[in-house]
């Protein structure tokens, strides 16, 4: 059973512009919800959460939305850079436990 | 130390040996956590420990798995009889409890059975 959702595997995007991330929940419980960002060969590093009692938090190109009536939030990534190609994991934090979605490929095209 | 250490950072055994694998968390992080992310999956909690709460076990997959954590300090993950589906990259995190931003990976253990 799948409590955090990534339904897109990869996603290409053009240098410069909007990037788009999203992710769907099950678990109305869960308290905050967070984006990690992974290079190969290294640990996931957080990126930018946002509590469950907020609707959008943003910090520089990042910001990520939540709309908890329909169970989804989205990380908005503008603009994007080469850097910026990389997975990353959609997460939700319950009981002190962080749930993990399996994850978006982000590439950005020159 | 500055970050989350494991060691070794690749391992590849013969299917039906032990291994351990280790984890030096962040001084002062109460909070330690295992995960493993298997091929084209995402990351799948194992166990959690919290100081000297026992631990959250309801992560381990088999009784093969187990783990160890000496007050707030180093933690093993021991897994016994090793089967070709334990192959996986297995990634420790720490943080200071409730500081949900502040969970710290290392750069994972990269387990191969043949």
């Amino acid at each position: 059973d799948q409590q955090v959702k990534q339904n897109s595997p990869s996603l290409s995007v053009q240098e410069g512009r909007i990037s788009i991330l999203n992710c769907d929940y099950t678990n109305s419980m869960f308290d905050y919800f967070l984006w990690y960002k992974k290079y190969p060969a290294e640990g996931p590093t957080f990126l930018i959460s946002i509590s469950s009692i907020k609707d959008k938090n943003e910090d520089g190109r990042f910001t990520v939305f939540l709309n908890k009536s329909a169970k989804h939030l989205s990380l908005h990534i503008v603009p994007s850079q080469p850097g910026d190609s990389a997975v990353y994991f959609c997460a939700a934090t319950r009981d002190d436990k962080i749930i993990f979605g399996k994850g978006t490929r982000l590439h950005i095209l020159p | 130390g500055a970050g989350v250490s494991q060691s070794p950072s690749n391992k590849v055994t013969e299917k039906g040996k032990d291994v351990e694998l280790r984890c030096d968390p962040i001084s002062g992080h109460t909070a330690l956590y295992w995960y493993r992310q298997r091929l084209g999956q995402g990351l799948e909690f194992l166990i959690y420990f919290q100081g000297n709460s026992a631990p959250d076990k309801s992560g381990l997959p088999s009784d093969r798995f187990s783990a160890e954590r000496t007050g707030e300090s180093v933690s093993t993950l021991t897994i016994q009889r090793t089967q070709q589906e334990d192959s996986a990259v297995y990634l420790c995190a720490s943080s200071l409890r409730g500081v949900y931003h502040g969970y710290t990976f290392g750069s994972g253990t990269r387990l191969t059975v043949v």
